[in-house]
């Protein structure tokens, strides 16, 4: 079975700061993991993703997220924050079958 | 390139009323997948096809149906709703092969009284 957590609803960083959005996922199988984005009223975007190779991974808009297979983890960071990036982030583990498991989503509010 | 497309964009209704979302896409996906999210839940799985001509249970299923007569379409049916389905409503799609993205529509927003 799959799972995923995300630590931390809410997170909140200064305009330039470093983002870190937590997330850790159980796996019975090697998983493929993702990051996506939702802004207000819209559909979810993929950020990133890791299915296998290199365990640092760049997505779009500055972003990247390490896979961590000791710590079950695939953290998302950012170097310095943009106002722009204030969304809703997920965090997705997928196996066997086609299926996501989604996180519960963290809110990243970026201060000026 | 429109991708995935669902209608209506939102909608207030009765409850106990019958209720069809509907989802396209032009991507020739093979898979494609209902999610409802609700504030602290995140995105729950309803219901998915894994391929024209097939469909299986998500997470939360009870009181939603599907079908998948081709592969563009994937409406799902409230047959009587009740007002725990209040909920932004997301279709999905993607290729074969679990290494995959998920695409997503812009979602629907229902709002059962």
């Amino acid at each position: 079975a799959q799972s995923v957590t995300q630590l931390g609803s809410h997170v909140s960083v200064s305009e330039g700061a470093l983002v870190l959005l937590r997330c850790n996922y159980s796996s019975s199988v090697p998983p493929y993991l993702f990051w996506y984005v939702q802004y207000p009223n819209q559909g979810l975007q993929l950020l990133l993703k890791y299915t296998t190779g290199a365990t640092l991974v760049k997505g779009i808009n500055g972003f990247e997220a390490e896979f961590k297979k000791s710590e079950t983890s695939f953290h998302l960071t950012k170097p310095s924050a943009h106002m722009s990036d204030a969304a809703e982030y997920f965090c997705a583990v997928s196996a066997a079958g086609n299926q996501f498991y989604f996180g519960t989503g963290t809110s990243l509010t970026v201060i000026p | 390139i429109a991708g995935i497309t669902q209608a209506p964009t939102s909608q207030i209704l009765a409850a106990g009323r019958r209720m069809t979302l509907r989802c396209t896409q032009d991507m020739r996906h093979n898979a494609m997948y209902w999610y409802r999210q609700d504030l602290g839940l995140g995105l729950r799985l309803i219901h998915y096809s894994n391929t024209a001509g097939t469909t299986g249970k998500g997470e939360v299923p009870d009181g939603y149906s599907v079908s998948r007569a081709n592969t563009d379409d994937f409406p799902l049916t409230l047959a009587s709703a009740v007002p725990s389905q209040t909920s932004v409503y997301f279709c999905a799609s993607s290729p074969s092969g679990s290494f995959n993205e998920q695409f997503f529509g812009p979602g629907t927003r229902l709002t059962v009284l």
